[in-house]
């Protein structure tokens, strides 16, 4: 089974240009979080989603910024005209269901506005 | 306002020490409390996981303690070895906000040299 992917594993944009980073959970888990973790600091929740749903995007930017999860294919943050202070690493985590406690984490995808 | 801090930022050991890393949170209403390793540009990796019922959980080297009350856990990495060189996280669940979403401390970055 393989483990949470993410990509692109780098991507660098300069300022303005829009970035997509893709998720793609562990095979059956429909719950992905995405979390940002800058320089020098702890990860900072953003987003949670379900299959076709935002669950809770109280960690979001209210603006530049979203998410969604289709029914097929990846889950896809979404930064729109991006400035150097987005740049960060961006985890994705994946759980089978709500009730479960484990999360599973991706290897990030790191991006750098130039 | 749930806020998770550790202890110390950074710590370099000879290889054989037996270390302690403090993490501690203002919130006692949690569901359970984690400790994840990370490597340098790679995801997270679950180590240890303890319920809000639980005091301690451990594995191989590793023993954690949770003292929900005082809002303390500690992580004990007993004969330290190089390749226990990683950035450790402390992460709580919160009762409150609900989903599950993880509320991380910046971490403690171990570097152990032979």
């Amino acid at each position: 089974n393989a483990g949470v992917m993410q990509n692109p594993r780098h991507l660098v944009r300069r300022r303005g240009q829009e970035a997509r980073l893709r998720c793609s959970p562990m095979k059956g888990h429909s719950h992905v979080y995405w979390y940002r973790q800058l320089p020098e600091e702890g990860l900072k929740f953003m987003v949670y989603l379900q299959k076709e749903n935002i669950i809770d995007e109280s960690g979001m930017p209210k603006e530049r910024f979203s998410a969604e999860f289709p029914k097929e294919g990846p889950s896809i943050l979404r930064i729109q005209q991006v400035v150097r202070g987005d740049s960060a690493a961006y985890f994705c985590a994946s759980l089978e269901w709500e009730a479960t406690d484990t999360q599973y984490f991706g290897p990030g995808t790191r991006l750098t506005v130039l | 306002k749930q806020e998770v801090t550790q202890i110390p930022a950074a710590l370099s050991v000879p290889e054989g020490e037996n270390l302690v890393l403090n993490c501690s949170f203002t919130d006692s209403a949690i569901y359970n409390l984690q400790w994840f390793r990370q490597d340098p540009g790679k995801g997270l990796t679950s180590l240890l996981l303890i319920q809000s019922s639980q005091r301690e959980q451990t594995s191989g080297r590793l023993n954690a303690s949770l003292d929900k009350s005082s809002g303390r856990s500690t992580l004990y990495i007993a004969a330290s070895q190089p390749g226990d060189s990683a950035t450790y996280l402390c992460a709580v669940t919160p009762f409150s906000g609900g989903y599950n979403k993880l509320i991380f401390g910046a971490g403690t970055r171990l570097a152990v040299h032979p």
